[in-house]
């Protein structure tokens, strides 16, 4: 079956702009997940969604970064007045629920944002 | 909070040579453990998994034992071959509120040479 699909899988943008980052998560996993993968820094959880409710956003490094999900499906990252520092991967994950122990997630192919 | 620490790379071996990562962690609960591997232009993709004290997860070739008393998870296989070059992460789950969230190490990058 199709897996976790993200678009664009490259952006270029200048510094300033606002983007929008799109991730489609395995058809009936209820959780998705955004994480940052950056050099060095290994991955960081940006924000997770079980349902279309976002329990934990604390991983969001600022108020310039947002994230929706509707019908329980697709899934938005939008970073505002984009910066230098948010170049990176930003990846998505699925899994079929966020409170099963094993939580198994699967991800996309992630997103890569140079920001110039 | 929680924390999972594994080795800094790159590890660059020769192809049959024997593989070892470590992988240390810190959780207030009973986490899960994983092992995740990103090849080459790929997404993440679960490796193996343990749940339990002194359980023991395997996978192509790869195993790693869940070590309670020393808060580790060493992946390690026998005779490692080129297309195991990539990204490995080591990863925990533990509950936080109802949910399950997953904290990952900063990965070892691995190089396999013919």
């Amino acid at each position: 079956g199709a897996g976790v699909s993200q678009s664009p899988s490259n952006k270029v943008t200048e510094k300033g702009k606002d983007v929008e980052l799109r991730c489609d998560p395995i058809s009936g996993h209820t959780a998705l997940y955004w994480y940052r993968q950056s050099l060095g820094q290994g991955l960081e959880f940006l924000i997770y969604f079980q349902g279309n409710s976002a329990p934990d956003k604390s991983g969001l490094p600022s108020d310039r970064f947002s994230a929706e999900r509707t019908g329980g499906s697709v899934s938005t990252l939008t970073i505002q007045r984009t910066q230098q520092e948010d170049s990176a991967v930003y990846l998505c994950a699925s899994s079929l629920r966020a409170d099963y122990i094993y939580n198994e997630q699967f991800f996309g192919p992630g997103t890569r944002l140079t920001v110039l | 909070g929680n924390s999972v620490t594994q080795m800094e790379g790159p590890v660059t071996l020769s192809e049959e040579a024997f593989l070892t990562i470590n992988c240390t962690y810190t959780a207030t609960g009973y986490p899960s453990l994983f092992w995740y591997v990103q090849y080459p232009g790929e997404g993440l993709q679960l490796l193996l998994k343990a749940t339990k004290a002194d359980d023991k997860g395997s996978n192509k070739g790869f195993e790693a034992t869940y070590r309670k008393e020393t808060t580790s998870f060493h992946l390690e296989k026998g005779s490692v071959q080129v297309s195991d070059s990539a990204v490995y992460f080591c990863a925990l789950s533990d509950i936080k509120g109802s949910n399950y969230k997953l904290t990952f190490g900063k990965g070892t990058l691995l190089t396999v040479n013919p």
